[in-house]
């Protein structure tokens, strides 16, 4: 049974880069007919897709979060069955629980069948 | 502010049948399939409905998913006290091309 597992520091300086990585265990992450992406949940608040990537390296960003624009990147190390999430210049707005997850699918096309495995989140502060 | 619409709050009580709504435009739902997230308190959401009106395994069905026109609906059936959630409908936006959630309903078991 495929489980993602999100890891990460929990607490980030204002300014600084956030760094976290989700390991998937049960499956490889080169299956063709999966993407990986993350998601995230301010406190308090409703889920915010930020991005994905494809296990060759092809990579889609939320074009409606103005917030990340150019600062987020999301990359892939197939040989450690891991992708990872980095966030730059990051302030308190970017405080939330971020979640790796699985897509069923191209998220950006017909043939799309959800996010169907989600890692348990991870709490990531930005604080001084 | 969310492109979907879904009320902040539902309630129902046990038995009952209750339905979860969400509203958009002809750029998100009314061109694409709509899916339904379940998130249990302190949890990570669950993936309840994809393409509409299709369930995973495993998810009972009590959870039945529509769609019609701009709108889509969750219905939950023979309400239980642990279906007391938050639930997120999700589509594609061809304006935004991205992903967009609701904003979430949050659903109180009484």
């Amino acid at each position: 049974q495929l489980q993602l597992q999100e890891s990460g520091p929990g607490l980030v300086t204002p300014s600084e880069t956030l760094s976290l990585t989700c390991t998937v265990s049960g499956g490889s992450i080169s299956t063709t007919t999966n993407y990986w992406g993350w998601i995230r949940q301010p406190p308090g608040k409703g889920l915010e897709w930020i991005g994905y990537i494809y296990y060759t390296g092809s990579t889609y960003y939320n074009p409606s979060l103005k917030s990340l624009k150019s600062r987020v990147s999301i990359s892939v190390e197939t040989f450690k069955n891991q992708f990872s999430l980095k966030l730059t210049s990051v302030t308190a707005a970017d405080t939330a629980v971020y979640y790796c997850v699985r897509h069923r699918g191209d998220p950006g096309g017909y043939y799309y069948y959800g996010m169907d495995v989600w890692g348990q989140g991870t709490t990531v502060t930005v604080s001084s | 502010q969310s492109v979907l619409t879904q009320a902040p709050s539902a309630s129902g009580t046990p038995g009952q049948r209750v339905t979860i709504s969400c509203s958009g435009s002809s750029s998100n739902i009314g061109n694409n399939f709509v899916y339904w997230y379940q998130q249990l308190p302190g949890t990570a959401p669950k993936l309840l409905i994809y393409r509409n009106n299709q369930r995973p395994s495993g998810v009972p069905d009590r959870f039945s998913g529509s769609k019609s026109g701009t709108s889509a609906s969750l219905a939950i059936s023979g309400l239980r006290s642990e279906d007391e959630a938050d639930y997120y409908c999700a589509t594609w936006d061809d304006s935004l091309s991205g992903r967009v959630f609701g904003g979430g309903t949050k659903l109180t078991v009484l």
